[in-house]
């Protein structure tokens, strides 16, 4: 049973405009969230998280919305740029739980110049 | 600051043989972890240390996975007997600490890609 859903394997996105990289969940304890950008043959690297009290958090061209009643988040980047491309986890924990993340398949973005 | 180390890269076997793989933390970070992404798939953890000390093993196939972290600093992951299944990234994380009710950013290393055959 996943806990954690990217129901986009892909997305492709032009140079400059607006990415949105979608994550639902079902498990009403998750209280932390957290995106992850991976490249190829290389480790996860931390992007953003949002914890439960805040419906928003923004870094730089990063910004992710956690809407709680449905269970859904989502990172957008503005502008794209073709560094960005690379396959995106969304990750969950519950309070409590010492670290344990349930991460998502991935969305792999690919941003054209 | 180095990040987190980890060997072999790349190794194939066929199906039980043993293997192992190393992982050697930031400098500093109490908790280590264990995940296996399985292709197509998110990284799922298999164990949690803290210190050198086990917190969270739950996930881990005991009949055929061992981890140590002995000196609470770097660990091996032993898988004996390898199965076709096992085939997949073991990628090894560290954090500061994690703490009751806190999360702290978990830092990836490169991982291990691991193929049975």
């Amino acid at each position: 049973d996943q806990q954690v859903k990217q129901n986009s394997p892909s997305l492709s996105v032009q140079e400059g405009r607006i990415s949105i990289l979608n994550c639902d969940y079902t498990n009403s304890m998750f209280d932390y969230f957290l995106w992850y950008k991976k490249y190829p043959a290389e480790g996860p690297t931390f992007l953003i998280s949002i914890s439960s009290i805040k419906d928003k958090n923004e870094d730089g061209r990063f910004t992710v919305f956690l809407n709680k009643s449905a269970k859904h988040l989502s990172l957008h980047i503005v502008p794209s740029q073709p560094g960005d491309s690379a396959v995106y986890f969304c990750a969950a924990a519950v309070w409590g739980s010492q670290g344990n993340l349930i991460f998502g398949k991935g969305t792999k973005l690919s941003v054209k110049p | 600051e180095a990040g987190v180390a980890q060997s072999p890269r790349y190794k194939i076997i066929e199906k039980r043989q043993s293997v192992a793989f190393w992982c050697n933390p930031i400098s500093g970070h109490a908790t280590l972890y264990w995940y296996q992404q399985i292709l197509g798939q998110g990284p799922k953890l298999l164990i949690q240390f803290q210190n050198n000390g086990v917190v969270d093993d739950s996930q881990l196939p005991k009949d055929r996975f061992s981890a140590e972290r002995l000196k609470g600093v770097d660990s091996t992951l032993k898988i004996q007997p390898a199965k076709l299944e096992d085939s997949a990234v073991y990628l090894c994380a560290s954090s500061l600490m994690a703490r009751g009710g806190r999360t702290d950013t978990q830092y990836f290393g490169p991982g291990t890609r691991l193929t049975v055959l």
